[in-house]
């Protein structure tokens, strides 16, 4: 197990065009979170699923917005319609619902620049 | 509502001597507190937590934190610095009370740098 791994680790894109980022967590975790980091800030949530079902989203996950898990296992993160204001780096981490008090693991993240 | 605050954007501190960074939160009931460090380019790792029990938590790479109800404090502490100890550290607090979201509030981070 190596942890949890999302690709693409940076991304560079024209406003307007959509992207889409892929997490996949430690394969036990059935407990999968979605955070945006800006400069200079702590992650912010974006939403969580526990196995396929998305269970809470953040008011900052606009309609542009959309993520999916749908075989319980790896999820994406869909932006549409980008806009230099989601320039960030996006976080994905895991952990066991058993262990749910006992920390994230996180993933490298992906860097999303919207030019 | 939960909340987290860092007050020092960054602490500097020379290599062998112990460290500080501050961490206070706000929570309506009882908190669940982390810890976590953050090297360039690189996501989270987890370092420590307080649940309950032992208001003193030791964690990873040396760094304890010591928990205390009465100041709504959970600073991290070191007694030794290493140059490579030097990152972003970020404190977290989830809120027992809030029940079932298991979605903890991240601090705005502070950069620790240890100079030789």
């Amino acid at each position: 197990d190596t942890g949890v791994s999302q690709d693409p680790r940076h991304k560079i894109t024209k406003r307007g065009q959509n992207v889409t980022f892929r997490c996949d967590p430690i394969s036990e975790h059935n407990r999968l979170y979605w955070y945006r980091q800006t400069l200079g800030q702590g992650p912010e949530f974006l939403t969580y699923f526990q196995n396929e079902a998305q269970l809470e989203k953040s008011r900052l996950l606009s309609d542009r917005f959309s993520a999916e898990r749908p075989k319980g296992s790896f999820s994406t993160l869909e932006i549409q319609r980008t806009e230099q204001g989601d320039s960030a780096m996006y976080l994905c981490a895991s952990n066991q619902l058993e262990g749910a008090n006992y920390g994230y693991t996180f993933g490298s993240g992906t860097r999303l620049t919207v030019v | 509502a939960q909340s987290v605050a860092q007050p020092e954007d960054q602490v500097n501190v020379a290599e062998g001597n112990p460290l500080t960074v501050k961490c206070t939160y706000s929570v309506s009931g009882n908190p669940y507190l982390f810890w976590y460090v953050q090297y360039p380019n690189r996501g989270l790792q987890f370092l420590l937590k307080y649940i309950t029990g032992d208001n003193l938590v030791k964690g990873s790479y040396g760094f304890e934190a010591e928990f205390n109800k009465s100041q709504t404090s959970f600073h991290l502490k070191k007694p030794s610095a290493l140059v490579s100890d030097s990152a972003l550290y970020f404190c977290a607090v989830r809120d027992i009370k809030t029940g079932g979201s298991y979605i903890p509030t991240f601090g705005r981070g502070t950069s620790l740098i240890v100079h030789p």
